[in-house]
């Protein structure tokens, strides 16, 4: 597709189940990013997959939170034994990384988690 | 480690006037790109400007323009001639990298809401 996409658009689970959210990120676009953003507040960066390199995965804010990635494309972020201040939309984001680009992210429309 | 402030929870400005949303970043890494995005109330995330560390020129697109003050590690977005349509958040943001490379992560500042009145 022309854009970043992602599954599903909303989530309602329960306390305590897992969730999967699932990024498509632009053909090419090497790089890859997950963020959080709560309701009204800013975007909380989790992890970012750049190539072949080691993720960057310091954003990730307990050991229930894991993301991978399939070489440059689909990645899917994982929460395990979700609680209710998961609730919030999960951003991905994608970018190209080319010589004299300004490496400007590209959004998806992004995930709504809500944890009952 | 590289952060990014915006003290600004809420600006509030007429229409036809400009307005100026602060940033203020640290890093120790002389090579980095700031970014500026705005967030409507849809939700989307657009981009609007880019500016290099190395950059000789302060970044302008269109009604946006960045004012980069390096000494004093700021940033600021201006905006021109403000419309309705401007109504939103933003968001600044830092890599630590050179422009066109990897980078370290994009890092973004809390946000400013910025409200346009008639």
């Amino acid at each position: 597709g022309a854009g970043v996409s992602q599954s599903p658009s909303n989530k309602v689970t329960e306390k305590g189940k897992d969730v999967e959210l699932r990024c498509d990120p632009i053909s090419g676009h090497t790089a890859l990013y997950w963020y959080r953003q709560r309701l009204g507040q800013g975007l909380e960066f989790l992890i970012y997959f750049q190539g072949n390199s080691a993720p960057d995965k310091s954003g990730l804010p307990s050991d229930r939170f894991s993301a991978e990635r399939t070489g440059e494309s689909v990645s899917t972020l994982t929460i395990q034994r979700t609680q209710q201040e998961d609730s919030a939309v999960y951003l991905c984001a994608s970018s190209l990384v080319l010589a004299g680009y300004t490496g400007e992210l590209f959004f998806g429309e992004g995930s709504r988690l809500t944890v009952l | 480690a590289q952060k990014i402030t915006q003290t600004q929870p809420g600006m509030f400005v007429q229409e036809k006037e400009a307005v100026t949303l602060d940033c203020t970043y640290d890093t120790s890494d002389p090579s980095y790109g700031l970014f500026w995005y705005k967030q409507p109330s849809s939700g989307e995330m657009i981009f609007l400007i880019y500016q290099g560390s190395y950059d000789q020129q302060n970044a302008t697109e269109g009604r946006y323009s960045l004012n980069f003050q390096k000494a004093r590690k700021s940033a600021n977005l201006v905006i021109s001639a403000s419309q309705l349509g401007d109504s939103a958040m933003y968001f600044c943001a830092m890599r630590e990298g050179e422009r066109g490379q990897a980078g370290t992560a994009l890092i973004f500042g809390k946000g400013t809401t910025l409200s346009v009145s008639s």
